[in-house]
Formats: structure tokens, C-alpha cells, sequence
């Protein structure tokens, strides 16, 4: 049963350009939640994917943007990226309530020069 | 912004040695769940206590939940070198069922052989 599969594992952008992240979920998981995690610091909620729909956001810009796809993977969109948006990208599966755990992915490393 | 508050921000032990780390929340909550990290890498989820039990146990690792102080441990006994990680305390909101994680900072554990 494969867990939570995310790609690229590290990426180098350069500030202003834009970033598209990917992640499959766990078998037989619909909700996808995405993670910013900074050096030093717990994962930030940025959004989940419920239905191919954004059901829930935290407080992050509009420059954060995503997709779910009918099959429930997933995309995590950065435009005009910035230095400070260099962190471990982090994606989470789970069931579609907050009673259940979260799986999470490996992660992909964001490095923004 | 940070729900969870870890407290000690990093333990130093011996193997064999037992670690008690200790987070505290601000709001009503559905669940807490304990999470490990590895070295920038992946969360690998430990256990999730409801709101309305008051202590759980999955192998060497024990929990405790007190919703009137808001707190919760987790107490990992006999450690070994292999528990060196940082261990993350994320609760939702209570009636935010959408099961967005609200992280601390974490505790940064160190077991020496």
C-alpha cells in the first residue's frame, strides 16, 4: 500500500518565477492538505482539497494556489516566488473529517535564490 | 499563527532513558496528535488522543490529554538512538471539522548510545 508520494524531492527557482508542486495521496484517502514548513519551525497550514474543491485556506496569499485532480491527486501553484518562500513544501492525506490522522509525504524542498 | 506550544524546545537523554515533552494548546479542540520528524524530512504520525480520553498508549509511547489545562505529554520510555528526531504536538479546532492541523514549533530530542 504505497503511502503519501510527492515530486520533486528538491527544487532550485529563482525569485519571480513560479512553482508547481505535486502530491498523491494515500489509497483510499480523498482530502489533501498542504504544509509550509520553515527551518526551525512546526508546518504552517496553507490549504485542502476536499472534492476538487478548496474547502478550507489558511493565511497565506493568493500567489498560493492548488488543484485537486478526480482521481484526488493534487498540485500546490506558487507565482512570483520570493526568497522567504523557500521552505519544505509538505502534503497530507487523510479522510474527510478532522477525526481521523494525517498522512504526510516526504516533502519537497523549496530553495528560492 | 501557532496553536501548540512544545516545551522543552530540546531534551538531550540517555539511551534507555525515558523523555516526557510537553505541549500546550489555546483553544477547544476535536483531537491532538503527536508527530516525528527526522532530520527536515517527512512527519511520521504517532498517535491522536480525542478530545474526551484522558491517556493513551501505542507501544513505548504514552499520551496524556488534560482539556482543562489545555496541556499534553508524551512520554516516549526506554529510548533508543533511533527516537533522535524532533517531535511536533498538532490539534485542530474544535467545529473546525475540516481537520486542518495547527502545529507547534516542536522539541528537538537527542538520544546518546
Amino acid at each position: 500500500d504505497a503511502g503519501v508520494t510527492q515530486s520533486p524531492t528538491h527544487l532550485i527557482k529563482t525569485r519571480g518565477q513560479q512553482v508547481t508542486l505535486r502530491c498523491s495521496p494515500k489509497s483510499g484517502h480523498d482530502t489533501v492538505s498542504w504544509y509550509q514548513q520553515a527551518l526551525g519551525q512546526g508546518p504552517q497550514f496553507i490549504f485542502q482539497y476536499y472534492e476538487e474543491e478548496e474547502r478550507q485556506r489558511g493565511n497565506f496569499p493568493d500567489r498560493f494556489s492548488g488543484h485537486q485532480f478526480p482521481n484526488y491527486s493534487s498540485e500546490l501553484n506558487v507565482n512570483a516566488l520570493l526568497l522567504g518562500d523557500s521552505a519544505l513544501y509538505l502534503c497530507a492525506s487523510s479522510l474527510p473529517t478532522g477525526y481521523y490522522e494525517q498522512y504526510f509525504g516526504p516533502g519537497t524542498r523549496l530553495t528560492v535564490t | 499563527s501557532q496553536q501548540g506550544e512544545e516545551d522543552p524546545q530540546a531534551l538531550s537523554i540517555q539511551e534507555g532513558e525515558n523523555a516526557t515533552m510537553n505541549c500546550s494548546y489555546k483553544t477547544s479542540i476535536n483531537n491532538l496528535q503527536w508527530y516525528r520528524q527526522n532530520s527536515g524530512r517527512g512527519l511520521v504520525h504517532l498517535i491522536l488522543i480525542r478530545s474526551n480520553e484522558r491517556e493513551k498508549h501505542s507501544g513505548r509511547l504514552r499520551v496524556t490529554l488534560d482539556t482543562s489545562k489545555k496541556s499534553s505529554s508524551l512520554l516516549i520510555t526506554a529510548s533508543r538512538a533511533a527516537d533522535t528526531a524532533s517531535y511536533f504536538c498538532a490539534t485542530d479546532e474544535d467545529g473546525g471539522s475540516q481537520g486542518n492541523l495547527i502545529f507547534g514549533k516542536g522539541t528537538k530530542l537527542s538520544v546518546k548510545p
